[in-house]
């Protein structure tokens, strides 16, 4: 059972917007900054947005991420067909004193 | 560039041991630590531990303590990860991340992963 929560799955058709929510604890989100990862499987797991709201050199604009209080989103625009993968959100758990993840998010494009 | 190249993936009996390795380069290696994730077939990513490349260092998740060891190879820029007493669900791939070397910086890039297979 993952510390952080997300929805098992997600779907949209190409060119809508999809969120992914996330939900966790004062220790984790709450006092933390939060990461997305995203997951092609058989591959390792890519940063997507870090501290929050900031994308890595390379990602596109169309995918963005907020927090607030203990809950975090990911936002994608635009939606591709090479978007569908696993999403996952991570924060740093102070009690773990080590990052923590959600089960993750397949999505799925119609 | 920044890479971490990981071992080829392995096949072991229950009860025995495995060490994975994960070379680096195109970065600083003591200025990072290196984090363990796994990821059992068809789950989530779960955290085993880290190890302070600088130090030494280690913090190792709590269902784990006791059977996984975190070292490094300073010379070769080479993390290594070691569990020991082998059971069937420790079938994973078993992923080598960089992060910063600061409380509550988060894994930036990953190695490509090694599967460890237990079977009888």
């Amino acid at each position: 059972q993952s510390v952080l929560t997300q929805p098992p799955s997600a779907s949209g058709t190409p060119g809508q917007r999809v969120t992914i929510s996330c939900s966790g604890s004062s220790s984790d989100i709450g006092s933390n900054t939060v990461n997305w990862y995203q997951q092609v499987p058989g591959t390792a797991p890519k940063l997507l947005i870090h501290s929050n709201n900031q994308r890595p050199s390379g990602v596109p604009d169309r995918f963005s991420g907020s927090k607030s209080g203990t809950s975090a989103s990911l936002a994608i625009s635009g939606l591709q067909s090479e978007d569908e993968a696993d999403y996952y959100c991570a924060a740093w758990g102070d009690s773990l004193n080590g990052p923590v993840f959600g089960g993750g998010t397949k999505l799925t494009v119609l | 560039q920044v890479q971490l190249v990981q071992s080829g993936a392995e096949v072991k009996k229950p009860g025995a041991s495995v060490k994975v390795s994960c070379k680096t380069s195109g970065y600083t290696f003591t200025s990072y630590v290196i984090t363990w994730v796994r990821q059992a077939p068809g789950q989530g990513l779960e955290w085993m531990g880290w190890i302070n490349t600088y130090n030494g260092n280690t913090n190792y998740a709590h269902k784990l303590q006791g059977r996984v060891t975190m070292t490094t190879d300073t010379s070769t820029s080479t993390a290594y990860m070691e569990l020991r007493s082998l059971r069937s669900d420790d079938t994973a791939v078993y992923f080598c991340a960089r992060r910063i070397a600061a409380v509550g910086t988060m894994p930036d890039y990953w190695g490509q992963g090694t599967l460890v297979t237990v079977s009888s």
